[in-house]
């Protein structure tokens, strides 16, 4: 079965300092991957998207990058954060082709002070 | 691009009182349309889905939606609620045969009183 792992789970850093989150998945190839920032109140927003090694589409301007040097991983980052980075951060993994349902990640919760 | 509304934010129920959860999409084509829960402390997960088909889909634990296309609603039901089924529901729409990238709402967020 496919499943995503993340870390850290919870992470507090001051403004300005870097970031980095990991996802990697396990049970499939191929896959299309997303992460998707959830603030409260605010639903799922949908950050970046990628449907394979080296390609990434950002959905929204920001501070925020990533990447996708492995088949099964992809990389959230930021050179400097800023308060309104705070937030949780779920990676979701699609099917591939036709394979509509996301399968999320139990999410990384970013603290930024 | 697709969007989709939420209208309840936050209710709060009593157990055994029917649940009605409202979501609405905006696009002009076929659609495919979901929804998904997040219980306390778990992860994000499907509840159900509609593709095809029979309009009126059934999810787990006694959840179901219908899908009315006039209305570009896909809102969700059950009968009689339980306190397991506080959580946050969050509606997704996704433009059949487009790129791979679901929008989702805003979510509500349910608390039901034992």
């Amino acid at each position: 079965s496919q499943t995503i792992h993340q870390w850290p789970a919870t992470l507090v850093q001051p403004v300005g300092s870097p970031l980095s989150l990991e996802c990697t998945v396990e049970g499939t190839s191929n896959p299309n991957l997303y992460w998707y920032r959830q603030a409260a109140g605010r639903g799922l927003q949908l950050l970046f998207y990628s449907v394979g090694i080296g390609q990434i589409s950002s959905e929204v301007p920001q501070n925020l990058s990533a990447s996708r040097p492995q088949d099964r991983q992809f990389i959230l980052s930021s050179k400097k954060l800023l308060l309104s980075d705070s937030g949780f951060y779920l990676c979701a993994l699609g099917g591939g082709a036709g394979a509509n349902v996301l399968t999320f990640g139990a999410g990384s919760r970013l603290t930024v002070l | 691009a697709q969007s989709v509304s939420q209208h309840n934010h936050h209710v709060i129920l009593s157990e055994a009182a029917s649940l009605e959860l409202g979501c609405n999409y905006s696009y002009g084509g076929t659609v495919n349309l979901f929804w998904y829960v997040q219980y306390p402390g778990q992860h994000l997960q499907l509840l159900l889905k509609y593709f095809s088909g029979d309009p009126l889909v059934k999810g787990i634990k006694g959840f179901e939606a219908e899908f009315i296309k006039s209305k570009f609603s896909f809102n969700l039901r059950k009968p009689s609620v339980q306190w397991s089924d506080t959580a946050e529901y969050f509606c997704a729409v996704r433009a059949s045969g487009g790129s791979y990238i679901p929008t989702f709402g805003r979510g509500t967020s349910l608390i039901v009183h034992p």
